[in-house]
């Protein structure tokens, strides 16, 4: 199956802090999604890029599947912003990989 | 609005006790996937239906089960759970052939004593 590696596993940013989450994959995607996990466990859609680049608020998004990699740009950190993301990686068929996650503490 | 939907949210169940755990969907996407998540671990497939094709994966334990009895429901039995099943379960469905999106619901968390 395709290996997905993001990076840093963990991150701790003072409110009102940028930062840059990495994901890596090792072959070629036809979906690529990124998911906030809530304290609550559900996972929340933020995006589904497989190429190119998103904008939703604060949070953005840039895939370059040709590197095989996507970043996850969020500005003006939130206390509500901590969680878990997940970057999860799709193939021609129905299978989706995820990656091992960033845990994201921002703190006031 | 249109959403996947589990029940129950927490289930305790005993050691060795079959315990079944249920999704709805009202996005009538033909993919659904049941995945098991442990604590500080990313979310592990189990298995997925594509229409009424089950797909096993090749590391997920014969006690786990599933059926689909129609489009827009999906369980997951539990033949015996024993201390090491306690997990959240997850589902999720996307619709192949429109585009892959995966769309979850809130999870049932699981217990077992």
């Amino acid at each position: 199956g395709i290996q997905v590696e993001q990076s840093p596993p963990d991150l701790i940013l003072q409110e009102g802090a940028n930062s840059t989450l990495r994901c890596n994959f090792s072959d070629s995607v036809n979906n690529l999604q990124w998911f906030h996990q809530n304290p609550w466990g559900q996972l929340i859609n933020l995006f589904y890029i497989p190429s190119g680049t998103k904008q939703n608020g604060r949070l953005s998004a840039t895939t370059v599947a040709t590197e095989r990699y996507s970043l996850l740009y969020i500005s003006s950190s939130q206390t509500t912003d901590s969680g878990v993301y997940f970057c999860a990686v799709g193939d021609t068929g129905n299978q989706f990989y995820f990656g091992t996650g960033t845990s994201l503490t921002v703190i006031p | 609005d249109a959403m996947v939907i589990q029940n129950p949210r927490y289930q305790v169940t005993q050691f060795g006790k079959p315990v079944t755990l249920s999704c709805s969907q009202t996005l009538n996407h033909n993919v659904m996937y049941w995945y098991q998540q442990k604590s500080s671990q990313a979310p592990k497939l189990l298995f997925h239906y594509y229409d009424k094709d089950f797909n096993n994966e090749a590391d997920t334990p014969d006690n786990f089960q599933s059926r689909r009895p129609n489009t827009s429901f999906c369980f997951l039995d539990i033949r015996s759970p024993g201390l090491g099943d306690a997990a959240m379960y997850l589902c999720a469905t996307s619709d192949r052939g429109v585009r892959y999106e995966q769309y979850f619901g809130p999870g049932t968390r699981l217990t077992v004593t």
